[in-house]
């Protein structure tokens, strides 16, 4: 079974400009997450989406949106770039979203530069 | 006082020891705790996953859980150099939200 996959893999940008990441589930999984990771800050929570629906939000401001298509597959976007969004962002899928056993699984992250 | 929190090394073992990864969580209604294996310009990937009190093994690791003392801890037994790594400790608070410590940095020396 294919993991979860994203795109693209790395991204260079300026600053103002807006961005549009992309992550493919594993299979079956109807819940996706994207984390923002930075040296600084750590592996963040930014939301999460079940059956296109955003069910969780992280402390990011609305600069910061997503979405989740029916088949699944998840988009998130950035608006007017800064240099602090510069980052590995991360997607992880999952079965369910009620189970609190289910484990998530990562995809491999897009690299974002902000200039 | 952060959700989650971990000593961020480096902890260094020689090859072949035993490597003991801490972590504590603020939050009491926390259920399920996760330790994921983070190579560097890589992905995080899991490790284990423990919902219980007290021990569960899977080969040469063993995660610990003590909710009353809000603690969870990773075992490595006979430690190798593609160990490693920064591990992660991850716990769900609710839904699907992962709340990560800072990771703490394994070097195992051969």
């Amino acid at each position: 079974k294919a993991g979860v996959t994203q795109t693209p893999r790395y991204l260079i940008k300026t600053r103002g400009q807006q961005v549009t990441l992309s992550c493919s589930p594993i299979s079956g999984h109807r819940s996706v997450s994207w984390y923002q990771q930075t040296p600084g800050q750590g592996l963040q929570f930014l939301f999460e989406y079940f059956s296109e629906t955003q069910r969780n939000k992280g402390n990011f401001p609305g600069r910061f949106s997503g979405r989740q298509f029916s088949n699944s597959r998840s988009e998130m976007n950035v608006s007017t770039l800064e240099l602090g969004d510069s980052a590995l962002y991360l997607c992880a899928s999952s079965l369910a979203i009620d189970n609190t056993q289910e484990t998530q699984y990562f995809g491999p992250g897009t690299r974002l530069l902000v200039l | 006082q952060k959700e989650v929190e971990q000593n961020s090394g480096p902890l260094s073992v020689p090859e072949g020891a035993i490597a003991s990864l801490n972590c504590t969580y603020s939050d009491r209604v926390s259920q399920s705790f996760f330790w994921y294996r983070q190579y560097s310009g890589k992905s995080p990937e899991l490790i284990m996953s423990i919902y219980s009190n007290g021990d569960k093994e899977d080969g040469r690791f063993t995660a610990q859980l003590n909710k009353a003392s809000q603690y969870v801890s990773l075992l490595i037994r006979d430690s190798q150099p593609s160990d490693s790594a920064t591990y992660l400790c991850a716990v769900k608070v609710y839904g699907n939200k992962l709340v990560f410590g800072a990771g703490t940095i394994l070097r195992v020396k051969s």
